[in-house]
């Protein structure tokens, strides 16, 4: 069954580096999103994307956030300089169409870690 | 209370007992969705019930959805052990561009031996 990849699973990282989050979303899908979980909270949208271009995103996606399609099979999710408030598991989520709704499919998620 | 708030915050049941959780919301959806996370893991979908829809089944799931209340349950019938996890409600309002989806705060079910 295919299934939504995310490397790496845990990336621990200094405050004010910059960060690179991958995923490799299933393969004939066509929208990409990006959500995040701080410990205890709830799940957050960060961005989706679509068409090589940001559909839509939250307020959370500030200048310090980007994505990038750069073939055909990454997605990637970029920190520019990281925070402390940014530790958190990020999620990559994939579907197919958006239509009359559809189902997003989960990666295992990556914890980061800001010390 | 924020787009997508469940209840209980936690719940705690026998196994064979069912499992009911409820999932209020504020604005208008296309659908909704459950998901399943087991701790420290990835977001299991588990079924959507569009806006046009008032009842819906998936094996041991049953999903109700009330737009004229703007909420939802989950019901899950025969509980086992491995049921043990958070589950949480998502509503998609559709953009066009691609539905994002707005969680809500998460019931904490522990179904016990």
């Amino acid at each position: 069954e295919p299934e939504v990849t995310q490397t790496p699973s845990h990336q621990v990282t200094q405050m004010g580096q910059e960060v690179i989050l991958r995923c490799v979303p299933i393969s004939n899908h066509l929208y990409f999103y990006w959500y995040r979980q701080i410990l205890g909270q709830k799940v957050e949208f960060l961005v989706s994307f679509y068409n090589n271009e940001i559909s839509e995103k939250s307020e959370i996606f500030d200048d310090q956030f980007s994505v990038e399609r750069p073939d055909g099979s990454n997605f990637t999710l970029k920190i520019r300089s990281t925070k402390l408030e940014d530790s958190a598991m990020y999620f990559c989520a994939s579907s197919d169409t958006p239509g009359t709704g559809n189902e997003q499919f989960f990666g295992p998620g990556t914890r980061l870690t800001v010390l | 209370s924020q787009q997508g708030e469940e209840d209980p915050q936690a719940l705690s049941i026998q196994e064979g007992e069912n499992a009911t959780m409820n999932c209020s919301y504020k604005t208008s959806i296309n659908n909704l969705q459950w998901y399943r996370q087991n701790s420290g893991r990835g977001l299991v979908h588990l079924i959507l019930i569009r806006s046009n829809e008032r009842e819906k089944h998936s094996g041991r799931l049953r999903v109700t959805l009330d737009t004229s209340k703007k909420s939802s349950s989950l019901l899950i019938t025969a509980s086992r052990a491995a049921d043990t996890a958070s589950y949480f409600c998502a509503t998609v309002s559709f953009t066009g561009g691609g539905n994002k989806l707005t969680f809500g705060t998460g019931t904490q079910l522990k179904v016990e031996l």
